[in-house]
């Protein structure tokens, strides 16, 4: 069974401030990894994806994240935050199949503060 | 057109009726999903299409759930005899092809109000 686990519902950041948004997960399988970004009354986008090769992989906006196998996580991180990253990120895996479903975790919603 | 669009955008109605949402993918994209967003539960699978392929339904919660996918392109999601408990957010994706390693990419979502 696969299941993603968020760390931290809520996280709080000043503006110019590392950003970390936790996520691990458990797959039966090797997993596909995405962190998708929501801002309000809107769809969700895609910020990145790990599916072979580099495990440390980059996206928009300046985020990038590690997928790390002996740790089961694959975090998303930010070194430098900007009011404009207000907004949930929800972390999801996919199984290594064909089938296409992803199971997304909980969702953290990032404040930055000025 | 040039992402997924979902109509309506909202939707108020009342417990017992029936109510259908609307789907279109990007043009070619051949894999369609519906999810479900509440509060407390996250986003939810509900139902994934694949070109001409039998649909996988093991996300829908109960039989008052469809969906169908017309000629490859536009879905429609029909809950029957709404109850409370179905208000929340219907966001609708699609990918190029199949397989969990492809983008999805999401519509900006029905939100479902059933009073």
């Amino acid at each position: 069974a696969q299941s993603v686990t968020q760390l931290g519902s809520h996280v709080s950041v000043s503006e110019g401030a590392l950003v970390l948004l936790r996520c691990n997960y458990s797959s039966s399988v090797p997993p596909y990894l995405f962190w998708y970004v929501q801002y309000p009354n809107q769809g969700l986008q895609l910020l990145l994806k790990y599916t072979t090769g580099a495990t440390l992989v980059k996206g928009i906006n300046g985020f990038e994240a590690e997928f790390k196998k002996s740790e089961t996580s694959f975090h998303l991180t930010k070194p430098s935050a900007h009011m404009s990253d207000a907004a949930e990120y929800f972390c999801a895996v996919g199984r290594g199949s064909t089938l296409g479903r992803l199971y997304f975790g909980r969702g953290t919603q990032l404040t930055v503060w000025p | 057109g040039a992402g997924v669009s979902q109509s309506p955008s909202n939707k108020v109605t009342e417990k017992g009726k029936d109510v259908e949402l609307r789907c279109d993918p990007i043009s070619g994209h051949t894999a369609l999903y519906w999810y479900r967003q509440s509060l407390g539960q996250g986003l939810e699978f509900l139902i994934y299409f694949q070109g001409n392929s039998a649909p996988d339904k093991s996300g829908l919660p109960s039989d008052r759930f469809s969906a169908e996918r017309t000629g490859g392109s536009v879905s429609t999601l029909t809950i029957q005899r709404t109850q409370q408990e179905d208000s929340a957010v219907y966001l609708c994706a699609s990918s190029s092809t199949s397989g969990s390693k492809e983008t999805q990419y999401f519509g900006p979502g029905t939100r479902l109000l059933v009073l």
